[in-house]
């Protein structure tokens, strides 16, 4: 069974500062997805970032990159020049390549951005 | 429409209703999921739509749930006798094609409390 573990529950930064977001996951297969969503207070979760899982080359997406380690099963996520607008819960996840099935989330974690 | 709706968005019930959750997918969109979010934690799969066809209920966590969506577009989650544990924000999510790198659209979610 595939996990995905996000180790902090909260974090706080100050505006403009750069913040990493720590996820981890396990599975044995071998071609698989991950991504970042964000939620807001709003309840509405909303993709921020995507990486397939054969690609090395890490994803970018304007102010927000990850650090995927595929041998390491890590895929954190960060994010330059903090605004504001960035608080929210964000929750990484994953998602088998070779079949059509469900996207697992981890627990989340509760990024402030303080003025 | 121009986003996915879901109604109520605030849902009371007491213990032993029966409740049911509506979800409005993007116009087109051919595949519709249900997840469960409890408070604090991540969302968790329920259940997976192509057009009409229900293609994975594995995730629903009894027989007291019951998803439908009988003419491939609106989709209606019923929870029969709710219990306290039901208690959880309910969000429906859609995609174009059901391809498995496609983009997942969320509705802000229906969050029920049962007293």
């Amino acid at each position: 069974a595939q996990t995905v573990t996000q180790s902090q529950p909260e974090m706080s930064v100050q505006e403009a500062e750069t913040v990493t977001l720590s996820c981890t996951y396990d599975t044995s297969e071998n071609n698989y997805y991950l991504f970042w969503y964000k939620q807001p207070p709003s309840r509405q979760m909303i993709l921020v970032i995507r990486q397939e899982a054969y690609k090395q080359q890490n994803a970018t997406e304007n102010r927000f990159s990850v650090n995927f380690q595929k041998a390491a099963k890590s895929f954190s996520l960060k994010i330059s020049d903090s605004q504001l607008g960035d608080t929210a819960m964000y929750f990484c996840a994953f998602m088998p390549r070779d079949r059509d099935d469900k996207i697992i989330f981890g627990k989340g974690t509760r990024l402030h951005i303080l003025p | 429409g121009a986003g996915v709706s879901q109604s109520p968005r605030y849902k009371v019930a007491k213990r032993g209703q029966d409740v049911a959750l509506r979800c409005d997918p993007i116009s087109g969109h051919v595949s519709l999921f249900w997840y469960q979010q409890a408070l604090g934690q991540g969302p968790e799969f329920l259940t997976y739509f192509q057009n009409e066809a229900q293609l994975d209920k594995s995730g629903l966590p009894s027989d007291r749930f019951f998803a439908e969506r009988p003419e491939g577009s609106v989709s209606t989650l019923k929870i029969q006798r709710t219990q306290q544990e039901d208690s959880a924000v309910y969000l429906c999510a859609s995609s174009l094609l059901g391809g498995l790198f496609e983009k997942l659209f969320f509705g802000s979610g229906t969050q029920l409390s049962v007293l």
